[in-house]
């Protein structure tokens, strides 16, 4: 069975701080990982990343791909009260909906 | 706004109840996709259409039905639901199957099943 494990399920940070989020995962068939963020309710699309060591930027927000130690990390530097959230991990290992597995996500909070 | 709308936004149902979930989307996208989200528990995809047709899918409880008369519309049809159902019923489209760069999510349903 896929599984896909983030750390830590909660962080809170103060405004300005710089955060590391993990998604680990063991899968049979990889394909692609994903990030996203969740504000309220519908998730938004941050980062699909296929191959190890090429770093996916956006912004302040940047995520790279290991895919001999099983593990990515998202990054987000100078932390805003914005950027509070929860940011969901999935593997997709192919074939229909059984083939995109999610983590639990890691719940981010930033004081300010 | 994400170009996908989601009706009704929340949905409270008895266990002989049958109703639907409704999911539009203008967007022109070909795949189009149904997720549940229950509380303290990963987020699960339920079902995928890609030009109408869906995809492959095991794990689902057959008191979920999907229906995707076109590639603009997605249904879930609801019936003799059980408490363990109540979740966040979100819907999501992609210009094409697995290209979740252009993925779009819809609000969600809140449905609680008593």
């Amino acid at each position: 069975e896929d599984k896909v494990v983030q750390s830590p399920l909660s962080l809170v940070v103060h405004e300005g701080d710089t955060v590391t989020l993990n998604c680990s995962y063991e899968v049979t068939n990889f394909r692609s990982l994903l990030w996203y963020k969740q504000e309220k309710k519908a998730p938004t699309f941050l980062f699909m990343l296929t191959s190890s060591g090429i770093e996916k930027k956006s912004g302040r927000l940047s995520s790279i791909l290991d895919k001999k130690e099983l593990f990515s990390i998202l990054n987000i530097t100078a932390t805003q009260t914005g950027d509070s959230a929860v940011y969901l991990c999935a593997v997709y290992s192919g074939g229909g909906a059984d083939g995109l597995t999610f983590g639990k996500g890691t719940h981010l909070i930033i004081q300010p | 706004e994400t170009g996908v709308t989601q009706t009704p936004r929340h949905l409270v149902m008895g266990m002989t109840n049958k109703k639907s979930l409704k999911c539009e989307q203008h967007l022109g996208h070909n795949a189009m996709y149904w997720y549940k989200q229950s509380a303290k528990k990963p987020l699960e995809l339920m079902f995928v259409y890609n030009f109408k047709e869906q995809t492959e899918n095991n794990s689902v409880p057959s008191r979920f039905s999907p229906e995707c008369p076109n590639s603009s519309h997605l249904f879930l049809h609801l019936h003799t639901l059980q408490p363990e159902d109540s979740a966040l019923y979100l819907c999501a489209s992609s210009q094409d199957l697995w290209y979740q760069e252009t993925q779009y999510f819809g609000p969600g349903t809140r449905l609680l099943v008593l």
